[in-house]
């Protein structure tokens, strides 16, 4: 299985509300990543775990918050978004220490109105 | 921050006709990465390069890795209209598993 799962596909919240992306992986991968993507750019680094402890936060807004509750599985809660936050969120895993490639999962669209 | 910077931004050609794309990049690397996102999904890794790597090959796709001038390329040769996609370049920093992305080349492949 050499699948990252994101859920869910597409996502429209207010800026009040409160949702969760969910990411899944089984590929024993130790290393989880969350990206942002706007649109015609590069994907942006957000978090990245190793070990299921937060490694990187690259200066990300508190209204993301990461969490590892496992070696498979990663969300990312967001709370009181703004419409630039709009966007399409990517998670990744690979092999830690720089073991590899990152294995992407097809995103999760998100647009706050 | 992004530290990589892909040239072409955007990248025309027939089908059947070789692409080639260049990344440069600014600090030390332990691999480069190349990969392709098609209409805003996923991104599918295509091949890795490790920093004591010069070339490598994976079908029709070549990559090269000049670690003296920070700099990589991709070659896709026999170009097909399905190739049509974004690529981009990513480097993974000697610290760890930071991986960062290029800006990316957007190929369109004209059947």
């Amino acid at each position: 299985d050499t699948e990252v799962t994101q859920t869910p596909k597409h996502l429209v919240m207010g800026m009040t509300n409160k949702k969760s992306l969910k990411c899944e992986q089984h590929m024993g991968h130790r290393a989880m990543y969350w990206y942002k993507q706007k649109a015609k750019k590069p994907p942006e680094l957000m978090f990245v775990y190793s070990y299921e402890k937060l490694s990187i936060n690259e200066s990300v807004p508190s209204r993301f918050s990461p969490e590892c509750p496992n070696s498979s599985l990663l969300n990312l809660h967001l709370h009181a978004l703004q419409p630039e936050d709009s966007a399409l969120y990517l998670c990744a895993s690979s092999l830690p220490l720089g073991g590899g490639e990152a294995f992407f999962g097809q995103g999760t669209r998100l647009t706050v109105v | 921050s992004q530290q990589g910077e892909e040239d072409p931004q955007a990248l025309s050609i027939q089908e059947g006709e070789n692409a080639t794309m260049n990344c440069s990049y600014k600090t030390s690397i332990n691999n480069l990465q190349w990969y392709r996102q098609n209409s805003g999904r996923g991104l599918v890794h295509l091949i890795l390069i490790r920093s004591n790597e010069r070339e490598k090959h994976s079908g029709r796709l070549r990559v090269t890795l000049d670690t003296s001038k920070k700099s990589s390329s991709l070659l896709i040769t026999a170009s097909r209209a399905a190739d049509t996609a974004s690529y981009f370049c990513a480097t993974m920093g000697t610290g760890g598993f930071k991986t960062i992305f290029g800006a990316g080349t957007r190929l369109f492949v004209k059947a």
